[in-house]
């Protein structure tokens, strides 16, 4: 009931195309879904978050995609760029409490190639 | 804003000696901070909650007097982890969000990499 599913595991986007992640939760309390990026040896870094009260969210090349019917969201990156080569991490919380847990999905590897 | 640093960044030790990892909140008062562990091309698992002033929560299966947790002051949130092993390599995360407010990211340390010789 607590697992966020994230697929694919790795993927490889030419410049300039679009990159998307999907995944998939279980628990419907879950309320609030952030996207974090990870370079290696680094902590995760917040890109862009929804709540379920909307469809769509865009900021700058980001994009999440989301349908509650289907308990699922997806990261959507255009015009992908080598710096965005790093792994992409889903995730969920019952948002409306303060300080509420994480899950994480299991992460993709994105690469970009020039 | 939001800036959370953790401290040191990489430590190497030998096997059987205690390790202790800071993280501190420098630009918000934290009540509540999260610690990850985090093998390599795994997804982060949390270890366990800290709440300022009070235990730690620990996840199922986390050994608490193995991975001892204070949080004594708002900002700062300590993880000792006691009689260090080769297994208990890895990189260890922690992360806060912002008090009293709903729907608010956690915001992450860069991480301290642990390796046990």
């Amino acid at each position: 009931q607590q697992q966020v599913k994230q697929s694919p595991q790795s993927l490889i986007v030419q410049k300039g195309g679009i990159s998307i992640i999907n995944c998939a939760y279980e628990n419907t309390a879950f309320d609030y879904f952030p996207w974090y990026q990870q370079f290696p040896g680094k902590g995760p870094a917040l890109l862009i978050a929804i709540r379920p009260d909307v469809s769509e969210k865009k900021e700058g090349r980001f994009t999440i995609s989301f349908n509650k019917s289907a308990k699922q969201f997806s990261l959507h990156i255009m015009d992908s760029q080598p710096g965005d080569s790093a792994t992409y991490f889903c995730a969920a919380s019952q948002g409306g409490a303060s300080g509420s847990r994480l899950t994480f999905g299991e992460g993709t590897q994105l690469t970009v190639n020039p | 804003g939001a800036v959370v640093s953790q401290h040191p960044s990489w430590v190497i030790c030998k096997s059987g000696t205690s390790v202790k990892i800071e993280c501190r909140s420098l630009d918000f008062q934290a009540t509540t901070m999260f610690w990850y562990r985090q093998f390599p091309k795994q997804s982060l698992m949390l270890m366990a909650t800290s709440n300022e002033g009070s235990k730690a929560t620990y996840e199922q299966g986390v050994e608490k007097d193995k991975f001892l947790i204070n949080h004594a002051s708002l900002t700062l949130s300590t993880l000792t982890v006691t009689s260090a092993h080769p297994e208990d390599s890895s990189f260890y995360i922690c992360s806060a969000s912002l008090p009293g407010q709903s729907y608010q990211p956690q915001h992450f340390g860069d991480g301290t990499r642990l390796s046990i010789l």
